[in-house]
C-alpha cells in the first residue's frame, strides 16, 4: 500500500518567518492534497495537485508538486499566528481500482509564536 | 451550502452500546467513506462506498459497519463498541472518488 512520508514532524517558527513542510511518497501519484486541521476539528482544504511540476498558491501558502509527482512541498511565506495547525497531506494512488482510497501522511503540528 | 454534516460532534459511550453516527452530503456525491484519526497514527480508512448499494472494507474496518441505501446518507455502526474505538471519525465525500474530497467537522467517540 502506498505511504506518505511527511516532515518535520513538528515545527515551532517565530511570526513572519517563512517555512516549508514536506511530503514524499514511494510510488507515483494520481493527485496529492494538503489539508489544515486546527487541533481536533476538521479538514479545511488548502490545495489538490495534479500534473507534474505544478505549484499552486493561496494567500501566503504554495505547494509544488515535482515532476515525478512523488514529493510535494509546502511553503508558508510571513507565517502568522493564524496559520497554526496540523497540515495534512493526502494522495491518491496511480494505479485507481475501485477504491481511490485518500491515504494520508501523519501530520505536521505547526506552532507559530508571536 | 455544499457540506458533510456528521452527528453527533462529540458522544460518550459504555462498552457493548451499539451507537450510529450520521454523514449525509448535500452535493450528489457518489463515492463516501469514513475514516478514524489517532494520534501516532494519523487518518486510517475504516470503510468506503462507491455508490448507493456498494461498499467496501478499507485498512481498519474491524468493529464496524456501514450501508449506503441513499446516495446522501453513509452511517458508520458501531454494533458493540470497546474502548479502543474511542477515536475522533471523520466522513468524507468526493463526486467519483478521484478528486474534489469534502471532509465532516468530525465525530469525537469516547467508549468508556
Amino acid at each position: 500500500s502506498q505511504e506518505l512520508e511527511q516532515s518535520p514532524q513538528s515545527l515551532i517558527v517565530q511570526e513572519g518567518k517563512n517555512l516549508t513542510i514536506n511530503c514524499t511518497s514511494s510510488k507515483t501519484l494520481y493527485g496529492l492534497y494538503w489539508y489544515k486541521q486546527k487541533y481536533g476539528e476538521g479538514l479545511i482544504f488548502l490545495m489538490m495537485l495534479q500534473k507534474g511540476g505544478e505549484e499552486k498558491s493561496h494567500e501566503k501558502i504554495t505547494a509544488k508538486l515535482d515532476e515525478k509527482k512523488q514529493q510535494s512541498s509546502l511553503h508558508i511565506t510571513a507565517s502568522q499566528p493564524s496559520h497554526a495547525g496540523i497540515y495534512l497531506c493526502g494522495a491518491l494512488p496511480y494505479s485507481g481500482g475501485s477504491n481511490y482510497k485518500l491515504t494520508f501522511g501523519k501530520g505536521t503540528l505547526l506552532t507559530v509564536n508571536p | 451550502e455544499a457540506q458533510v454534516t456528521q452527528n453527533p460532534r462529540y458522544l460518550i459511550t459504555v462498552t457493548g452500546k451499539k451507537l450510529t453516527v450520521t454523514c449525509s452530503q448535500n452535493m450528489n456525491h457518489e463515492y463516501m467513506s469514513w475514516y478514524r484519526q489517532d494520534p501516532g497514527l494519523g487518518l486510517r480508512q475504516i470503510y468506503y462506498s462507491m455508490n448507493v448499494e456498494v461498499t467496501d472494507k478499507g485498512d481498519v474496518p474491524e468493529g464496524y459497519k456501514v450501508s449506503r441505501k441513499e446516495k446522501r446518507n453513509f452511517p458508520l455502526i458501531l454494533e458493540s463498541p470497546s474502548p479502543n474505538q474511542t477515536s475522533l471519525y471523520f466522513c468524507a465525500s468526493s463526486p467519483r472518488g478521484n478528486y474534489g474530497y469534502t471532509f465532516g467537522s468530525g465525530t469525537r467517540l469516547t467508549v468508556v
